[in-house]
């Protein structure tokens, strides 16, 4: 199994309250991804890394920020949480931009309440 | 625009009999990638196969594997001698190559699969 862990696994928390999930790799890959499940809609990306410092938006990125310092972290950050966050939070990674599979994590159930 | 669109929001099969998941794809791109996942109850995202858009052959691993039909966009997950631990949700996603930036991987919206004993 490649070594992704998220933390927390599960976070209640308040509308207006700022929330930082946490991916950690032990598997040196360059990529890493942040998808939110939600029923009905499979996952949706909401930010990637393609290295330190480099990360891009993915499709439902509003609200969302991220950051890379090193390679084996990528932080997702709601500034201010809202109820429509609500949701599980997956983090991802791959070793190649081009091909091959993603990686999951376990994924975060958050709750926002 | 990539898009994936899965069509069968959920299906039935009986146990030891095959099924086959529809899988349809939107691309402008010549090299890209097309993915199974399946999503147990348990949560967690399992990698079944893989099919590049230059492979000649379809793809095969144990009991599943990718029918790819190049001209039609489609890729259809073939499950052969269904077993009660497939029951689970399915994903369709595909990975435009896009150099250097870390292809994105787009998800179909899933297809709910139950075996029936």
């Amino acid at each position: 199994d490649a070594g992704i862990t998220q933390s927390p696994r599960h976070k209640v928390t308040e509308t207006g309250t700022p929330v930082t999930l946490r991916c950690h790799q032990t598997e040196n890959h360059r990529y890493m991804y942040w998808y939110r499940q939600d029923p009905g809609h499979g996952l949706r990306l909401i930010h990637y890394s393609y290295g330190v410092k480099d990360t891009d938006k993915g499709e439902v990125s509003d609200g969302y920020s991220v950051s890379r310092s090193k390679t084996e972290d990528f932080l997702l950050t709601l500034e201010s949480a809202t109820s429509s966050q609500t949701s599980v939070y997956f983090c991802a990674i791959s070793e190649k931009g081009n091909t091959g599979e993603l990686f999951f994590g376990e994924g975060s159930r958050l709750t926002v309440l | 625009a990539q898009k994936i669109t899965q069509t069968q929001p959920g299906m039935f099969v009986q146990e030891k009999e095959a099924v086959t998941l529809d899988c349809t794809y939107d691309t402008s791109d010549q090299s890209y990638g097309l993915f199974w996942y399946k999503q147990p109850s348990s949560g967690e995202m399992i990698f079944l196969i893989y099919q590049g858009s230059y492979d000649e052959q379809n793809a095969t691993e144990g009991r599943y594997s990718l029918n790819f039909q190049k001209a039609r966009k489609s890729a259809n997950l073939v499950i052969s001698a269904s077993q009660l631990g497939d029951s689970a949700m399915y994903f369709c996603a595909m990975r435009e190559a896009t150099y250097n930036q870390g292809g994105k991987l787009i998800f179909g919206q899933g297809t709910e699969l139950s075996v029936k004993p």
